[in-house]
């Protein structure tokens, strides 16, 4: 099956920096790359996701980028504020969703 | 995207007893997930469940401990039986509108097993 990794379990920026967090996977199958945020005390929510013939998908202050070569996506958060603070998952799908380990985010006003 | 609720949001249950999560989705859906989030981990997905046939189950989880309904094409329920204290985990259930559609999330169960 699928395995996915996260890195880092946990990135600590100051507010107005930029943040990135990487995820690799293996099957080469998987072509849907989505990315939740989940807030404390709540279900994951979808904030961008990218498909397999994309390589660059922007909204706002977030954006995901996506190099099926080399099997890995970014998510790039650009100035930061204190409420971007959260858990964020990577996931790839083909069949099934496959979720990375999850990246704990604190954005340090 | 999917307005989704799940009841109850947290619970505190004695072990050797049974806890039913409900599922409710505010249109008609063709697959509905459960997942498990232990505290600080990923989710790991439990079983998918279509309207009209028997959920399938991932390796590690089976029906006799998840029972799950899914009478029709807005609303299931996840049965944790007979818990222990290693069930203590958020439940959450997600659908998917389509093949390869992204996947929409409840609010989560937290439940804790004493």
């Amino acid at each position: 099956g699928e395995n996915v990794e996260q890195h880092p379990s946990t990135l600590s920026v100051q507010e107005g920096d930029s943040a990135v967090i990487k995820c690799t996977y293996s099957d080469s199958a998987s072509n849907y790359f989505p990315w939740y945020k989940q807030e404390l005390g709540k279900g994951p929510q979808l904030i961008i996701d990218i498909r397999s013939n994309v390589g660059e998908k922007k909204d706002q202050r977030i954006a995901v980028t996506l190099n099926k070569t080399a099997k890995h996506f970014s998510l790039h958060i650009t100035e930061t504020q204190p409420e971007d603070s959260a858990v964020y998952f990577c996931a790839a799908a083909g069949n099934q969703f496959y979720f990375g380990t999850g990246t704990s985010l604190t954005v340090i006003p | 995207s999917a307005v989704i609720s799940q009841k109850p949001s947290r619970d505190i249950c004695q072990r050797g007893t049974s806890l039913t999560i409900q599922c409710q989705v505010d249109s008609q859906v063709t697959m509905m997930f459960w997942y498990r989030q232990q505290p600080g981990q990923s989710l790991t997905l439990i079983a998918t469940a279509n309207q009209g046939s028997e959920a399938t189950y991932e390796s590690g989880f089976v029906i006799d401990k998840f029972p799950i309904s899914r009478p029709n094409l807005t609303f299931s329920t996840l049965t944790v039986s007979n818990m222990s204290p290693e069930d203590s985990s958020i439940y959450l259930c997600s659908v998917d509108r389509g093949s390869l559609d992204t996947q929409y999330f409840g609010p989560g169960t937290r439940l804790t097993v004493l």
